[in-house]
């Protein structure tokens, strides 16, 4: 089957870290890409972090920058968030979706089903 | 950059057409031909239905079409049917400055 599978989240207290993964199953995400985009309880799609296919770009929402690092390896066919220093409003599902397929802007033609991120004391 | 603004919420019933806004900006909307629409089920992820502004994914029926007129995309839905509640979700790019996309707030679609 193919899709994005996202793992790594969980519960976790205030100002600790966690990182979450991102793997393609059958499908290669070498040549695209990738987005991070959350969601918190009961409320809309907020982008976080967006990759290169290769890596070199790298660019992230002013929420969390200085705090999040996206970072792929391709030989994996996996991509990463380092969550550091997380916040309560840092709660929400975090989705991973590949951008570009047919289209000639972002747009995510591939989800993945979701981890959910709780930050609490 | 502040989110893409959607309604709330729209409704219609089986067979008619629903138009769902979403009004950005001249550094998004306006700017680029890069809207993209998801439709999103409860306790599901996005699924792209629209993207390039008018165009769609294989598998998506012709019944969802999309139009853009300077900072103002829309999704119309024709044909409405049951299965078409849910949750809608703009998307537009944004430059090569951050944010390098942003969402609309979502707009909820009730069929009657």
């Amino acid at each position: 089957q193919v899709q994005l599978v996202e793992s790594g989240g969980g519960v976790v207290q205030p100002g600790r870290s966690l990182r979450l993964s991102c793997a393609g199953s059958g499908l290669s995400l070498s040549n695209n890409a990738i987005y991070w985009v959350r969601q918190a309880p009961g409320k809309g799609l907020e982008w976080v972090a967006v990759i290169s296919y290769d890596g070199s770009n790298k660019d992230y929402a002013d929420s969390v920058k200085g705090r999040f690092t996206i970072s792929r390896d391709n030989s994996k066919n996996t991509v990463y968030l380092q969550m550091n220093s997380l916040r309560a409003e840092d709660t929400a599902l975090y989705y991973c979706a590949r951008g570009g397929g047919a289209a000639a802007g972002p747009a995510f033609d591939y989800w993945g089903q979701g981890t959910l991120v709780t930050v609490s004391s | 950059q502040s989110a893409l603004t959607q309604p709330r919420s729209v409704s219609g019933s089986p067979g008619q057409s629903v138009t769902i806004s979403c009004t950005g900006t001249s550094s998004d909307v306006g700017a680029f031909n890069y809207v993209s629409w998801y439709q999103q089920h409860p306790g599901k992820a996005p699924k792209l239905i629209i993207y390039d502004v008018t165009k769609r994914p294989s598998g998506v029926p012709d019944r969802f079409s999309g139009s853009k007129s300077v900072n103002r995309a829309s999704l119309t839905i024709s044909g409405l049917q049951a299965e078409d509640e849910a949750d809608y979700y703009c998307c537009s790019y944004a430059g090569s400055y951050t944010p390098d996309v942003v969402f609309g707030g979502g707009t909820k679609l009730t069929v009657l």
